[in-house]
């Protein structure tokens, strides 16, 4: 079963322009989420994370939004750069748990 | 450079055999997961273990094992492999026995491993 959900495979914004990537979860148990960033041939990265007591997070051009009634976030990205182009995952954490569940990852390809 | 390291980066092996995946977690970390990642799927997650004992096990197949030395480095031993297992399988590791609000966990580069 699919527990973090990321509908969009691929996703394709100008320079300057705002990144949404989105993400729905399913288990209610869930209160902490994170996104990572892949690039070709090298491990995921940390970008942001976001506690369940918080609805939104920043750091720098990268946003992430919290809605728990609706078990969705998203991750915004203003302004958009060719250097952001890359997978997106996005992954959630239970309370005192022992792994992170990852989503399918959403491809972001930034055009100049 | 997250200071999780993996070897080998590439294997290619046949039907039937058998492989051992290496990884090294970062200085003063004591969990290390195993995660695969096939064609087109997410990260799925194997199996963790924090200073030596397993903690999680996740869609890991009977034909697959793991285990933590001493020293804290993993291996992933992968048995009569099949053409489906051909996949990344990355390592990751993080301070903690749980993943907390406020942490994270930290990837290696991977292993790509190609069955023919």
């Amino acid at each position: 079963d699919q527990q973090v959900k990321q509908n969009s495979p691929s996703l394709s914004v100008q320079e300057g322009r705002i990144s949404i990537l989105n993400c729905d979860y399913t288990n209610s148990m869930f209160d902490y989420f994170l996104w990572y960033k892949k690039y070709p041939a090298e491990g995921p990265t940390f970008l942001i994370s976001i506690s369940s007591i918080k609805d939104k997070n920043e750091d720098g051009r990268f946003t992430v939004f919290l809605n728990k009634s609706a078990k969705h976030l998203s991750l915004h990205i203003v302004p958009s750069q060719p250097g952001d182009s890359a997978v997106y995952f996005c992954a959630a954490s239970a309370r005192y748990g022992n792994k992170l569940v990852f989503g399918a990852g959403t491809i972001l390809r930034v055009k100049s | 450079d997250s200071g999780v390291t993996q070897t080998p980066k590439h294997l290619i092996t046949a039907t039937g055999q058998r492989v051992t995946l290496r990884c090294s977690p970062r200085s003063g970390d004591l969990s290390v997961y195993w995660y695969q990642q096939s064609l087109d799927q997410g990260l799925q997650f194997l199996i963790h273990y924090y200073n030596g004992e397993e903690r999680a096990k996740g869609n890991i197949l009977e034909r697959f094992s793991a285990q933590q030395f001493p020293d804290l480095h993993s291996e992933l031993n992968l048995s009569s492999l099949e053409l489906g297992d051909s996949a990344l399988y990355f390592c990751a590791s993080s301070v903690d026995p749980e993943v907390r609000t406020g942490n994270t966990i930290y990837f290696g580069e991977g292993s790509w491993l190609t069955v023919v």
